[in-house]
């Protein structure tokens, strides 16, 4: 499979731990975004990078999430002392330049 | 702030009849609008976008900027449409803006 793969597709936790999330890009796309999707909703950007540039930042983004692209390759995505606010599904997209974003099956946060 | 609208959360039709997805949006410029499909347990995919006017699996949306809509229609509805189905622009020609969704379901 060729297209963008995310791990772990589920993870459970407890409110206060950090957890942390790897999106792989599909090879030599140099753009590549985060959203969050909470039940019932449609996806929200979070992120986005270009390279290892990350050039946007939603205010959703508070101050317990990073994300990080250290070698314009895949990334990842940390939230530190989870709250139960933070359950959501985590998508990743990659694009090559401003064209169409190829999305990954995502990764499911629970905090309990 | 850009928005976009769909008035729909859930849809229901009987298989052969015709679909309409209301989408609308707010956006100040020239809005480059998408529809994203979400089939029962695969990741969200890219169905049609306004500027390559394709028919994809039978679906088409025209750009109506005087009544700021996108609605996606097909003449006579699958059971294999039944999905997810996201309205979305794209903002800065960086980050997607998308409405909440509507869930379509074809009737046999």
């Amino acid at each position: 499979d060729t297209g963008v793969s995310q791990n772990p597709r589920h993870k459970i936790t407890k409110r206060g731990q950090n957890v942390t999330f790897r999106c792989d890009p599909i090879s030599e796309h140099n753009r590549l975004y985060w959203y969050r999707q909470t039940l019932g909703q449609g996806p929200e950007f979070l992120t986005y990078f270009q390279n290892e540039a990350q050039l946007e930042k939603s205010r959703l983004l508070s101050d317990r999430f990073s994300a990080e692209r250290p070698k314009g390759s895949f990334s990842t995505l940390e939230i530190q002392r989870t709250e139960q606010g933070d359950s959501a599904m985590y998508l990743c997209a990659s694009s090559p330049q401003a064209e169409t974003q190829y999305f990954g099956p995502g990764t499911r946060l629970l905090v309990l | 702030a850009q928005r976009v609208t769909q008035p729909e959360k859930l849809l229901s039709v009987f298989k052969g009849a015709p679909v309409e997805l209301k989408c609308n949006y707010s956006y100040s410029g020239s809005p480059e609008l998408f529809w994203y499909v979400q089939y029962s347990r695969q990741r969200l995919q890219l169905l049609l976008r306004h500027i390559s006017r394709e028919s994809i699996k039978g679906f088409t949306a025209d750009l109506n900027k005087g009544e700021t809509s996108f609605h996606l229609k097909k003449p006579f509805a699958q059971e294999e449409d039944s999905a997810m189905y996201y309205c979305a622009l794209i903002q800065g020609a960086q980050k997607l803006v998308f409405g909440q969704g509507t869930r379509l379901t074809i009737n046999p």
